[in-house]
């Protein structure tokens, strides 16, 4: 079993549609999760970042991590066209200096105008 | 303020060709890495660099070599270029690699070996 699982997709939805994209992990030594996006040709950039369950929102964007399930969400509501995208799980077992990233493949998100 | 940048951005390569990725950033950041993203693979680590004069494998070191020549650069060497390196290269950098710390990506270099 992989340490983390994100269903590739892709994924198409109307404009204004509320996104739901989901991530398991095995890992339970994961403490940090993020949330990264990547446009066509470009580097992966962080959109959330969050360290402990429950909910964190900002602005169209909500991460959402329930580890006793080890389950994690990116919730987008009002989508746009420009949130037209790669998104990317990533996770890293906290403590010391020197640390691994572990990503999802992600999931490509189409929004549809 | 440029971030991270790469050079060259697309490559052709040989098989058995040599050649070196280059990175720098003027973030001040003390860590680096190198990443390769391939279809259905997701990105995985090369090699990362805690600060300065060290260096690490990641999880897909083999066919690599890495030089953290100063702070700011990061190079990434394939000494006998083979198809199966045919990919995308991130660099990435961050401030301490801690616990909390965040990676900044270059926009990658896209490399084919024939």
């Amino acid at each position: 079993q992989k340490e983390v699982e994100q269903d590739p997709g892709p994924l198409s939805v109307p404009e204004g549609a509320i996104v739901s994209l989901n991530c398991t992990y095995s890992n339970s030594a994961f403490q940090y999760f993020m949330w990264y996006r990547q446009y066509s040709r470009k580097g992966p950039e962080l959109l959330m970042y969050t360290y402990s369950s429950g909910n964190k929102e900002d602005g169209r964007f909500t991460a959402q991590v329930d580890k006793s399930s080890k389950y994690i969400s990116l919730f987008i509501r009002d989508s746009q066209p420009s949130d037209s995208a790669t998104y990317l799980c990533a996770m890293k077992v906290g403590g010391g200096s020197n640390y691994k990233l572990t990503f999802g493949k992600g999931t490509l998100l189409t929004v549809n105008p | 303020n440029a971030g991270v940048t790469q050079t060259p951005k697309f490559q052709v390569l040989k098989t058995g060709q040599s050649m070196t990725l280059q990175c720098a950033q003027d973030m001040n950041h003390n860590s680096m890495y190198w990443y390769r993203q391939d279809p259905g693979m997701g990105l995985r680590l090369i090699y990362y660099s805690a600060s300065e004069g060290t260096t690490d494998k990641g999880e897909v070191p083999n066919g690599y070599n890495v030089s953290r020549l100063n702070k700011r650069e990061f190079s990434l060497r394939l000494e006998s270029a083979a198809p199966s390196q045919t990919s995308v290269y991130f660099c990435a950098s961050s401030l301490t690699g801690g616990t909390t710390d965040t990676q900044y990506f270059g926009p990658g270099t896209r490399l084919t070996v024939l």
